[in-house]
């Protein structure tokens, strides 16, 4: 059992460029979200998927766009990347919003 | 404003060295209390949910508690495999987010 599966697990990008980080959950929930975890800082959510067809702005959206292609996936989309991007992104599930959360192992990005 | 702290932010002890992580919130009401492990290189992993003052939980060396501004995760007689990052994160009521605080990274030394 897969659980939350992310790629890339690494990305590096010059500023400017785009990229869509993919992320799939195999248990069957209905909630997926991006959060982001920086140094000395708590994980901040960017965009959450409360369920299929719905996507909502988190505490961190701007410079993203999300795409909840079916229950199963949930892809998050730089479209011109910044340094300030520069981040560890984890993708998570959950079986409903106010359940807990199940994470993937994150992508680390670097924007130079 | 909603807000989560964790003290200490590191966390050194021996293996068998009994000690205590804070998590403190402030929060327009309390819908649920999380807390999450989280190695190097790996996404947080779940623990404990709480939900009330007054409750607690427990799972191997671990306990959590919690009180109307706290919450407390006590470990007893840790062992070099408790070594990790620990994640407190809150949901205030009528808010369907969670608030993480920045974590409290656990060294356990045999």
């Amino acid at each position: 059992n897969a659980g939350v599966t992310q790629t890339p697990k690494f990305q590096v990008l010059k500023t400017g460029q785009s990229m869509t980080l993919q992320c799939a959950q195999d248990m069957n929930h209905n909630s997926m979200y991006w959060y982001r975890q920086d140094p000395g800082m708590g994980l901040r959510l960017i965009y959450y998927s409360a369920s299929e067809g719905t996507t909502d702005k988190g505490e961190v959206p701007n410079g993203y766009n999300v795409s909840r292609l079916n229950k199963r996936e949930f892809s998050l989309r730089l479209e011109s990347a910044a340094p300030s991007q520069t981040s560890v992104y984890f993708c998570a599930s959950s079986e409903h919003l106010n359940s807990p959360l199940h994470f993937g192992n994150g992508t680390r990005l670097t924007v130079t | 404003e909603d807000q989560v702290t964790q003290s200490p932010e590191a966390l050194r002890l021996q293996e068998g060295e009994s000690s205590s992580l804070n998590c403190s919130y402030t929060v327009s009401g309390l819908r649920g209390l999380f807390w999450y492990r989280q190695d190097p290189g790996k996404g947080p992993e779940f623990l404990f949910t709480l939900y009330s003052a007054g409750e607690e939980k427990e799972k191997e060396r671990l306990k959590a508690t919690l009180t109307k501004k706290e919450s407390f995760l006590h470990i007893t007689a840790p062992k070099p495999e408790d070594s990790a990052t620990y994640l407190c994160a809150v949901q205030p009521g009528g808010y369907n987010k969670l608030i993480f605080g920045a974590g409290t990274r656990l060294a356990v030394h045999p």
